[in-house]
């Protein structure tokens, strides 16, 4: 069974520093894996993806992540830290995408200090 | 173009009653989900939909649970006897291919 564990259920950066948000998968199958990003009485939206292709994945708001399938991470992260990204942040994977449901991680809500 | 809607955005009922949450998919979207998200337990899968068709209902909690969809659009899920453990937002998820596209959820309260 595919599962997803996401290190730090809240992380505090101040702003304009390094945000590294961590996330670590079990898959028995080459994986898809997502993140999404969920502000407060806001549904879910897709930051970047990781289909196989590129193992450094670009996404929305400056944010990019890693696929190491040595490791089994799949780490978040953004050079610089905005206030406006304070928000919490879901690790997803799946191994069919599209007909199989994602599995997620618990969550790790993100504090931006001025 | 349209996202994916749900109905309606808040529900407040009283142990014991019925509940019917709607949701309306991007068109043309063949794959449906329905997730519950709660305090401690995190994003929880309950059923998928393809088409008209459920083949996984693996993540509904209980036979209270049941839902339905229709014309391969909209869909609705049902929670019978509601329970105050069945407070929770819950989303719904439409997709064609790779990315699921959330709707902005539907958050119950039992009191």
């Amino acid at each position: 069974a595919q599962s997803v564990t996401q290190l730090g259920s809240h992380v505090s950066v101040s702003e304009g520093a390094l945000v590294l948000l961590r996330c670590n998968y079990s898959s028995s199958v080459p994986p898809y894996l997502f993140w999404y990003v969920q502000y407060p009485n806001q549904g879910l939206q897709l930051l970047l993806k990781y289909t196989s292709a590129a193992t450094l994945v670009k996404g929305i708001n400056g944010f990019e992540a890693e696929f190491k399938k040595s490791e089994t991470s799949f780490h978040l992260t953004k050079p610089s830290a905005h206030m406006s990204d304070a928000a919490e942040y879901f690790c997803a994977v799946s191994d069919q995408p599209g007909n199989t449901p994602l599995v997620f991680g618990k969550g790790t809500r993100l504090s931006v200090i001025a | 173009g349209a996202g994916v809607s749900q109905s309606p955005s808040n529900k407040v009922t009283e142990k014991g009653k019925d509940v019917e949450l709607r949701c309306d998919p991007i068109s043309g979207h063949t794959a449906l989900y329905w997730y519950r998200q709660s305090l401690g337990q995190g994003l929880e899968f309950l059923i998928y939909f393809q088409g008209n068709s459920a083949p996984d209902k693996s993540g509904l909690p209980s036979d209270r649970f049941s839902a339905e969809r229709t014309g391969g659009s909209v869909s609705t899920l049902t929670i019978q006897r509601t329970q105050q453990e069945d407070s929770a937002v819950y989303l719904c998820a439409s997709t064609s291919a790779v990315e699921q596209f959330f709707g902005p959820g539907t958050r119950l309260t039992v009191l």
